[in-house]
């Protein structure tokens, strides 16, 4: 299965940026980028996926290395919410997910 | 709503007797999943479905056993054979392929006393 390597935490301010890095070295042409978030004691919740172009919703904004390489993930601005263990995982169409460590997110207010 | 139920939420069992978790949902998704995790650590894959009456190892199957005979429902037997069974499930649905978005239930935990 292709990987993904996370910081282990990241810390930030309330109602700054934050910009989650992931990087995917071994991405194989089909797999797609997902990221989900877990709140302490709830089940994952979907953030944004993308497969080569950059991606914005409701919740976060994903930004895709040309090589696919590596991606970010971007909170436009944290809130204490927001703080929970991101996971970036790739996913190809035959396989299920499988979650890495994740990175956990701290917000400070 | 649509959504995945899973239940129960808190569960406590005498080491050696089986357990059953229940997932049900109903947004009517083919795959389905049982994943596992440990206090402080990613999740792991127990077993996945794509389809009724289909159904694959993950990385973790020893010691559980599922069933899938109808769309809707995907529960998962922690057998007396799973050596350290304490630990947090989540259930999990989606579309198939690679763009379905994972919807996951609230989570069952089990303590084996």
């Amino acid at each position: 299965d292709a990987k993904t390597t996370q910081p282990n935490s990241m810390e930030s301010n309330e109602e700054e940026p934050v910009h989650l890095p992931c990087n995917h070295s071994t991405i194989s042409g089909t797999d797609y980028i997902h990221w989900y978030r877990q709140l302490p004691s709830q089940g994952p919740e979907y953030v944004i996926h993308g497969l080569t172009s950059n991606v914005n919703n409701r919740m976060a904004s994903l930004a895709i290395a040309e090589d696919r390489k590596s991606s970010t993930l971007i909170l436009h601005r944290a809130t204490l919410r927001d703080a929970a263990v991101y996971y970036c995982i790739l996913r190809d169409p035959d396989t299920p997910l499988v979650f890495g460590k994740g990175t956990r997110l701290s917000v400070i207010a | 709503d649509g959504g995945i139920t899973q239940s129960p939420k808190y569960l406590f069992r005498k080491e050696g007797q089986n357990v059953t978790l229940s997932c049900e949902q109903n947004l009517n998704h083919d795959a389905m999943y049982w994943y596992r995790q440990d206090p402080g650590q990613g999740l792991r894959l127990i077993y996945y479905s794509q389809i009724v009456n289909d159904f694959q190892k993950g990385d973790i199957a020893e010691g559980y056993s599922v069933s899938r005979e109808k769309k809707e429902s995907f529960p998962l037997t922690v057998t007396s054979a799973q050596k350290n069974p304490t630990a947090f499930y989540l259930c999990a649905s989606s579309i198939r392929g690679a763009t379905g978005e994972l919807f996951f239930g609230e989570g069952s935990r089990l303590t084996v006393l």
